[in-house]
């Protein structure tokens, strides 16, 4: 199984709502990745968890709140978004890490989330 | 800084032309390159990748990208493109040993292909 799965495909969120995205992979990998992506741009680095540990939070607002429940699972919880959180988020998967050289990441097919 | 250029951001050409895409970094040291494509409305796949070994590379649909150690370089090529390229095309890098678990991407090209 080479996929990286994303739930739920699109997301239509008020600004005082909770909602949360989730993914999964089953490759065995030990890093897990949030990105945002906006139209036409690259994807942004938000959150990197290696061995289930948050490694990396690239000076992300508190409203996005990552979790790593297990080796297979990522969510990412919302609340209190605004209009210009809307986007394309991303999860990405990859071997671990520190020293390998074969850091290939696996992308799901994103979330798009809309915030009114 | 240490960064992923991508030049000439949008490109408009026929059916049946070639293309090429520009890619250079700035790292130094050993560094895995990709290139990956994102068509309208869709999500990112991966074109090709390299990782050592023989510098030209083999990708899908067609894609093909040379790695230039001497000059940071690793550009994307199709020989005849289709309308179905029409999309966004991103270089990224995973820069040398210390920073594995990051990917620079370069800003990307938007190509359209006209029928």
């Amino acid at each position: 199984d080479t996929e990286v799965t994303q739930t739920p495909k699109h997301l239509v969120m008020g600004m005082t709502n909770k909602k949360s995205l989730k993914c999964e992979q089953h490759m065995g990998h030990r890093a897990m990745y949030w990105y945002k992506q906006k139209a036409k741009k690259p994807p942004e680095l938000m959150f990197v968890y290696s061995y289930e540990k948050l490694s990396i939070n690239e000076s992300v607002p508190s409203r996005f709140s990552p979790e790593c429940p297990n080796s297979s699972l990522l969510n990412l919880h919302l609340h209190a978004l605004q209009p210009e959180d809307s986007a394309l988020y991303l999860c990405a998967s990859s071997q671990d890490g520190f020293g390998q050289r074969y850091n290939e990441q696996f992308f799901g097919p994103g979330t798009r989330l809309t915030v009114l | 800084a240490q960064s992923v250029s991508q030049h000439n951001h949008h490109v408009i050409l026929s059916e049946a032309a070639s293309l090429e895409l520009g890619c250079n970094y700035s790292y130094g040291g050993t560094v895995n390159l990709f290139w990956y494509v994102q068509y309208p409305g869709q999500h990112l796949q991966l074109l090709l990748k390299y990782f050592s070994g023989d510098p030209l590379v083999k990708g899908i649909k067609g894609f093909e990208a040379e790695f230039i150690k001497s000059k940071f370089s690793f550009n994307l090529r199709k020989p005849s493109v289709q309308w179905s390229d029409t999309a966004e095309y991103f270089c990224a890098v995973n820069p040398p040993l210390g920073g594995n678990n990051r990917l620079a991407f370069g800003k990307g090209n938007q190509v359209v292909v006209i029928p």
